[in-house]
């Protein structure tokens, strides 16, 4: 059971916009904790996407956005291509555990 | 170019012991804190444990925590994480993770991963 909860899978055609969530609460997103994404293209290991809630690390399309509110982060793909068919995964600190915690992972179909 | 290359996975029997290695190169390894991060076939990520510049806090998911010990050389800029009565639930593609900071908390974030070793807990 993550800390952090995302949908399952989200899909659409390609140069749509597509967007996932990323579910925590008081003692990690909602605390105020900086959220990061990170995008797993099949068989490789993950790739940092977004840090600091809303930042693209060079290199990265700008088609990729994100944003923080409350207890919840967003991570949306605009333009959407077939290359960004890919698992994502939210990541922030939590205080209980007193640790990072990853959420569960969405899978992005590209139809 | 930054490279980080696991070694040491493979088939154990529950109970029994494994250790991980992890060579760094293209970074100033001893001015950031390292970390493990596991993922389970099929499954999401998993912290596993983190250790900072200086070996001077290491941290562990409960989920290993009594079992698992990170450690490293930073004379030889390498990464370990010796395991100790492996279960079944172990079994992941361990990753060798480096943190963007010098010490691991709540500004961790991760730039660079390895390729992952995998280790299989089975009889």
């Amino acid at each position: 059971q993550s800390v952090l909860t995302q949908p399952p899978s989200v899909s659409g055609a390609p140069g749509q916009r597509v967007t996932m969530s990323c579910s925590g609460s008081d003692s990690n997103i909602g605390t105020g904790f900086d959220v990061h994404w990170y995008q797993q293209l099949p068989g490789t290991p993950p790739k940092l996407l977004i840090y600091g809630n809303n930042n693209r690390p060079s290199g990265v399309p700008d088609r990729f956005s994100g944003s923080r509110s409350g207890t919840s982060a967003s991570l949306a793909i605009t333009g959407l291509q077939a290359e960004d068919e890919a698992d994502y995964y939210c990541q922030s600190y939590d205080t209980t555990v007193r640790s990072s915690v990853f959420g569960s992972g969405t899978k992005v179909t590209v139809l | 170019e930054v490279q980080l290359v696991e070694s040491g996975g493979g088939l154990v029997q529950p109970g029994r012991s494994l250790r991980l290695s992890c060579a760094a190169s293209g970074f100033t390894f001893d001015d950031y804190a390292m970390h493990w991060v596991r993922q389970a076939p099929g499954k999401g990520l998993e912290w596993v444990s983190s250790i900072t510049w200086n070996s001077g806090s290491m941290d562990y998911a409960d989920s290993v925590k009594g079992r698992f010990t990170i450690s490293r050389d930073n004379a030889k800029n390498s990464l370990y994480l010796q395991m100790n009565s492996l279960r079944a639930e172990d079994t992941a593609l361990y990753y060798c993770v480096k943190d963007i900071s010098t010490y691991d908390g709540s500004g961790s974030y991760f730039d660079y991963w390895g390729q992952g070793t995998l280790v299989i807990v089975s009889s």
